[in-house]
């Protein structure tokens, strides 16, 4: 079936150290996502990918960075992890064009110790 | 700036029991509005996607409404399960900010058998 998958479910890490999350997608979407959800909050979107064009959202912390390397993969990179990065992390993808469904992978959950 | 909020926070109803969640949003200059469910510790899924032209879609059990005019819509299940239990959440994409979607908190729906 095609999906959006993300890797790992679950990451671990301490305060200051650097964390990679990664997302894959079959759906050969021209679009990826990298949305940021804290507890009992509202997912908010960080940044997305149009093919290699990348846009940041005005108010993404510095700390956080992204690659998309091909049409399949994009990463998210975490410089300085702070105990307030700790949040589900939701990749999703959807057809270029306003207006088309997003379709999000399982999410990532990141503990910062 | 979009706000997107869900009345109710929580909502707990009998099996069998028809129910609406509702979602406001204050800007009603939208492309769209999408419906997702999302389980515990779970990616977001996909229900419903209104786009601003229409008035209402329908998927099985689940119908959505929209008056864009205005600024709210709801989410109509019929005949509840308990595996309907979930948090629901709307979103909407802004015609001036290109993909991001704006999220709702979520409304935390329980089935009671």
């Amino acid at each position: 079936d095609a999906m959006v998958i993300q890797n790992p479910r679950y990451q671990v890490t301490q305060f200051g150290k650097p964390v990679t999350l990664s997302c894959s997608q079959t759906l050969n979407h021209n679009v990826m996502y990298w949305y940021q959800q804290k507890s009992s909050q509202a997912p908010k979107l960080l940044f997305h990918y149009y093919d290699k064009d990348f846009n940041n959202e005005a108010d993404t912390p510095d700390n956080f960075q992204s690659r998309r390397p091909n049409t399949s993969f994009c990463f998210l990179d975490i410089r300085s992890p702070g105990l307030g990065d700790a949040a589900m992390y939701l990749c999703a993808t959807s057809r270029a064009g306003h207006g088309n469904t997003q379709y999000f992978g399982p999410g990532t959950r990141l503990t910062v110790l | 700036k979009q706000e997107v909020t869900q009345i109710p926070a929580a909502l707990s109803v009998p099996e069998g029991e028809n129910l609406v969640l509702n979602c406001s949003f204050t800007d009603s200059a939208i492309y769209n509005l999408q419906w997702f469910r999302q389980d515990p510790g779970k990616g977001l899924t996909s229900l419903l996607l209104i786009q601003s032209s229409q008035r209402e879609q329908t998927s099985g059990r689940l119908n959505a409404s929209l008056d864009k005019s205005s600024g709210r819509s709801t989410l109509y299940i019929a005949a509840s399960q308990p595996g309907d239990s979930a948090t629901y959440l709307c979103a909407v994409i802004n015609s001036n900010s290109g993909y991001a979607l704006n999220f709702g908190k979520g409304t935390s729906l329980l089935v009671t058998p």
